[in-house]
């Protein structure tokens, strides 16, 4: 069965620091996409990046990149020069594409807090 | 456009009432999902739809219902509301095809079963 771990429920980081969130996943699909939301205290869900199953190469997207190591199925975040407002709840997401299905979990996620 | 609008936005119940949640997206999205989030846990997913007339069970379904008539609208139903219904619920929407088709959430409904 579909399956998103996020095994850290909190973390600290120092301003200006760089900081990794963990993410494993179990599939039985070869077909499938890897997500990763910010949840801030006010609640909304902001996408951050995504990563494919038979993209080769990491996603990057400005600060986030997308640590994807496939055969050991995990789909970490690295935040670079982490700031304030990084301060949040993040949350890893596997879609699974198959013809029957289309489906969207998430994982437990992890809390960020961002220290000057 | 407004995107994934959910109403309402803050309720509260009785233990055995019933009540929808309601969802419209007006992005023509094919895709369509709902969520509960308890305190300080991740998503769970109640239902989808992969278009009007399409539903499909998520990881929690037991105690909700949902319908799909139109593209645009996708209410949940909770018939006999329990104190373990009590979460913000998230719709959301997407795209169709492979790549990244990214959700776009509504901004929650949060509910108190009492």
């Amino acid at each position: 069965a579909q399956k998103i771990t996020q095994t850290q429920p909190g973390m600290f980081v120092q301003e200006k620091e760089a900081v990794t969130l963990d993410c494993t996943y179990d599939t039985s699909d070869q077909s499938y996409g890897l997500f990763w939301y910010k949840q801030p205290s006010s609640g909304e869900m902001i996408f951050l990046i995504y990563q494919g199953s038979y993209d080769e190469q990491n996603a990057t997207e400005g600060r986030y990149s997308l640590n994807f190591q496939k055969a050991r199925k995990s789909a970490n975040l690295v935040i670079s020069a982490s700031q304030l407002g990084d301060s949040a709840m993040y949350f890893c997401a596997m879609r699974e594409l198959s013809y029957n299905t289309d489906k969207l979990i998430f994982g437990t996620g992890t809390r960020l807090q961002v220290f000057p | 456009n407004a995107g994934v609008t959910q109403t309402p936005k803050f309720r509260i119940l009785k233990i055995g009432q019933s009540m929808t949640l309601q969802c419209a997206q007006d992005m023509n999205h094919n895709y369509m999902y709902w969520y509960r989030q308890d305190p300080g846990m991740g998503l769970k997913l109640i239902y989808y739809s992969v278009g009007a007339g399409i539903t499909d069970k998520g990881e929690v379904p037991n105690g909700y219902n949902v319908s799909r008539s139109t593209t645009e609208d996708f209410p949940l139903r909770l018939e006999l509301a329990a104190p373990s219904q009590t979460s913000v619920y998230f719709c959301a929407s997407r795209n169709t095809g492979d790549g990244a088709n990214v959700l776009t959430f509504g901004a929650g409904s949060r509910l108190t079963v009492l």
